[in-house]
């Protein structure tokens, strides 16, 4: 079975600083999806950014980039130019490209930002 | 842009109870799934639906719990004579039927149960 690791439980960076959030997984698949889906105080779950595990180029979304290891089975978020509104829970999470879509989550990273 | 709706928003039921939460996927979506979170602990999956049957169920989703989409538009999660262990937030989450899409998710219900 698939898991996933973020080991930061809370991370602080300080406004238009740059954060890098950290998450492991495993898994004996070759093919599979990669997520970081960000949970502000408001609850609903928003997709942040998404990599194909096939594709070597990191995924990256205006201030959201991903550093992937696919050998190291790493999958790190980067945040650039910290905005008060980035502050909330982000979690990681895997979906396998051969065996159904479910989602497996890590157990998130709270992020606060300070001004 | 579209959204999925969850109701209610925050769900107070006595212990062996029934309990329905409801969802409102997104329109052109044909994949509808329900997640749980417990407090302080990982976001898991319970159970996917596609074509009107279950695609896909986790360990969690035992008898007591079912899904329906009794109409063109809801998708409802139930739990049949609730414990004190199902009180989490439960989301729910859709998608269209293309691997490279990836799931939106709902507010989420948070079940208390007393």
């Amino acid at each position: 079975a698939q898991t996933v690791t973020q080991s930061q439980p809370e991370m602080s960076v300080q406004e238009a600083e740059t954060v890098t959030l950290s998450c492991t997984y495993d898994t004996s698949e070759s093919d599979y999806y990669l997520f970081w889906y960000k949970q502000p105080p408001s609850r609903q779950m928003i997709l942040v950014i998404r990599q194909e595990a096939y594709k070597q180029q990191n995924a990256t979304e205006n201030r959201f980039s991903v550093n992937f290891q696919k050998a190291a089975k790493s999958f790190s978020l980067k945040i650039s130019d910290s905005q008060l509104g980035d502050a909330a829970m982000y979690f990681c999470a895997y979906r396998s490209m051969e065996y159904g879509n479910k989602l497996v989550f890590g157990a998130g990273t709270i992020l606060r930002v300070k001004s | 842009e579209p959204e999925v709706t969850q109701t209610p928003s925050h769900q107070v039921t006595q212990m062996g109870q029934e309990v329905i939460l409801r969802c409102v996927p997104i329109s052109n979506h044909l994949y509808f799934y329900w997640y749980r979170q417990i407090l302080g602990q990982k976001v898991e999956f319970l159970v996917s639906f596609y074509n009107n049957e279950i695609s896909e169920k986790s360990e969690i989703f035992d008898d007591q719990f079912s899904v329906e989409r009794p109409d063109g538009s809801n998708f409802t999660l139930k739990i049949r004579s609730t414990k004190l262990e199902d009180s989490a937030m439960y989301f729910c989450a859709s998608s269209v039927p293309r691997d490279d899409q990836p799931q939106h998710f709902g507010d989420g219900t948070r079940l208390s149960i007393l």
